[in-house]
């Protein structure tokens, strides 16, 4: 089945420390996007990606970083400049960048500091 | 900066009621619009869109929108919804010339049997 998966699905983290989302999607799509999700604050726009091995920042990228090395795999790495980490994370992908003519999401990282 | 306003946090109404939930955006310039809809235990997926023409659109299960610019609204509406409707349902704003998609807040739509 074609699709967007996401690992794990539950993760911890610890103070000071680095955790690394996985996202990867065999819809042979060009773009992918990470979204933060907080209740009663909809989705906010962390990272995305019109294309291999480009990426820019979206409305809350600060303590984030990410990486596109191949077309399927979109990996988001929350620092441990992140203050404020607990969330809801999605991962999505269109099949053009820029266009969001149907975003297709995975089924999220829930992530929470212990 | 854009932003998306759902006014309605929470909905509950009974099996073969009426289902409109509000939207508005910022933005003055050529948008397009979104609806999204998570089913519980399901993946967040798209129920309608509006990029040009006719300002009432229909999407999947029964689901319309309608786009007034005058009102910077997309509301969207169902004219008796059923059980299997509950769900929590997101609008979403792209200005036409620009590659962020902005959501708004969501509304949790409880359907009573």
């Amino acid at each position: 089945d074609g699709g967007i998966t996401q690992s794990p699905k539950y993760l911890f983290r610890k103070e000071g420390q680095n955790v690394t989302l996985s996202c990867e999607q065999n819809l042979n799509h060009d773009a992918m996007y990470w979204y933060r999700q907080d209740p009663g604050q909809g989705l906010r726009l962390i990272y995305y990606s019109q294309i291999v091995n480009d990426f820019q920042k979206g409305d809350i990228a600060e303590g984030y970083s990410v990486s596109r090395e191949k077309k399927e795999s979109f990996p988001l790495t929350v620092t441990s400049a992140q203050k404020n980490p607990t969330a809801f994370y999605l991962c999505a992908s269109n099949l053009r960048g820029g266009t969001y003519e149907k975003l297709f999401f995975g089924s999220g990282t829930q992530l929470s500091v212990l | 900066a854009q932003s998306v306003s759902q006014h309605n946090h929470h909905v509950i109404l009974s099996e073969a009621a009426s289902l409109e939930l509000g939207c508005n955006y910022s933005y003055g310039g050529t948008v397009n619009l979104f609806w999204y809809v998570q089913y519980p235990g399901q993946h967040l997926q798209l129920l309608l869109k509006y990029f040009s023409g006719d300002p009432l659109v229909k999407g999947i299960k029964g689901f319309e929108a309608e786009f007034i610019k005058s009102k910077f609204s997309f509301n969207l509406r169902k004219p008796s919804v059923q059980w299997s409707d509950t769900a929590e349902y997101f609008c979403a704003v792209k200005k036409a010339a620009g590659n962020k998609l902005t959501f708004g807040g969501g509304t949790r739509v409880l359907v009573k049997p």
